[in-house]
Parts: C-alpha cells; structure tokens; sequence
C-alpha cells in the first residue's frame, strides 16, 4: 500500500529562524514529489514539484531536497515570515497505468511561526 | 491567471438530503481530480476524470457519483447525506496530455459541506 509519512506532526518555530520538514514515502511506481503548503480551510498551493531525477529544488525561500535511493525528502524554510504558519503537505504521486496517476497525501506539518 | 474554481463554497444540507458540487478546471486542463478532506485530516481521493471520462476511482462512497461535462467542468453529486460526509471537498487540475510527470496540480479553494 503506498504511504506517505510526515515529520514532525507539528512544530513552532521564531520568526526570522529556519526549519526543516521530513516526508518518507513508500509509493510505487514513483512518479514524482510535491509539496503543498495548506492554509486552514483553504486549498493546497503547489511550492514544489520534484521527478526522479532532481535532488534539489528552489522556490523563493523554500527548498526540496528528493534521496530516491532512501524515498525521503524535505522541505527547508529559510528566514521564516508569519505568513509561513500553515500545514505544508507532502504528496507522492505514482503512476497506475494507461496515463494516469494517483496521488498520495501525507497528513502535513503544521507550522506555526510566532513572533 | 484563472484558477481552479470550485461553487458553492459553502453547503449546509440536512441527513438524507442531496447535494451537488461543482468544479471549473483550469482552461484547457485536461484532468479533474476530487478529494474529501475531514477537519484535521490529509485529503482522501475519491475519484479522477482524463477528457471527461472517469481515469482512477478512490475511496468514493457508492451514494456520489461524479461525472465530467463536454466543457471539462466537472459535478460531484452527492445523495443520502449523512453526518459523516462534512468536509471540505477540493477539486484539482491538470493538464496531462503529453507529459510524462511533473505536470503540476492545481486545488481549488474547497467547497464546504456540514451536514446537520
């Protein structure tokens, strides 16, 4: 069964510090690895998405490392705003034949940045 | 830029009651995906649509049923509403037709149900 693991389930961090998100998937066949940060009730927005062959990935302050040999990633907030307080979402997507994939969600980090 | 649009936002219906969600792609997305997410939880699939014909099938209970309309919108219906179907219910999209992977996805901003 494929599952996408988050760590940690939450964590409060100062603003202006940075902090490091962990995915671990078992997901088969891989296709490729976003992240999603999620405001409460809102919709997730893609920062990031990740193929096979990428180990680093960049968007602004956020940046996703991809270890295929060992299925994990991660999600490192340089300098955090207020703005960064959300759930941020790992989601795993493998392909299930004839074109099409599904998508696997990790529960998320909640973060909370605080003053 | 136009995003995914879902409607209503907001849905109070009571138990027994049927209740229809809608979803507007992006333009010239080719690829609707629904999912079901309760308070605190991560989204859970429930079905996806490739040029409107129904591509995967997930945990969709056999009350829904969803379908894909010549404009590519998209309606989840839903019948016999029990309590347990209050969520927040996201539709995504994307344009899949020649691309491998990396395409990226993009979710609505919800629509939310509470059944009473």
């Amino acid at each position: 069964k494929n599952q996408v693991e988050q760590s940690p389930q939450s964590l409060i961090i100062l603003e202006g510090k940075n902090c490091t998100l962990q995915c671990n998937y078992t997901v088969s066949p891989f296709s490729n690895l976003r992240w999603y940060k999620q405001d409460t009730g809102r919709g997730p927005v893609s920062l990031t998405i990740m193929t096979f062959s990428e180990n680093t990935k960049s968007n602004g302050r956020y940046t996703a490392t991809l270890d295929a040999d060992t299925k994990q990633s991660s999600l490192h907030i340089t300098a955090s705003q207020l703005s960064d307080s959300a759930s941020y979402i790992c989601v795993v997507s493998a392909a299930s034949g004839a074109g099409s994939y599904q998508l696997t969600f990790g529960k998320g980090t909640k973060l909370s940045v605080i003053p | 830029a136009a995003g995914v649009i879902q409607s209503p936002r907001h849905l109070i219906k009571e138990k027994r009651e049927t209740a229809t969600l809608k979803c507007y792609p992006i333009p010239r997305h080719d690829t609707v995906y629904w999912y079901q997410q309760g308070p605190g939880q991560d989204p859970q699939f429930l079905i996806s649509f490739y040029e409107k014909m129904q591509s995967d099938k997930g945990s969709i209970p056999d009350r829904f049923s969803a379908q894909q309309f010549s404009d590519y919108h998209s309606e989840l219906n839903m019948s016999s509403l029990e309590l347990g179907d209050s969520a927040l219910y996201f539709c995504a999209s994307t344009l899949r037709t020649g691309r491998r992977s990396g395409n990226t996805i993009y979710f609505g901003e919800g629509s939310w149900l509470t059944v009473v």
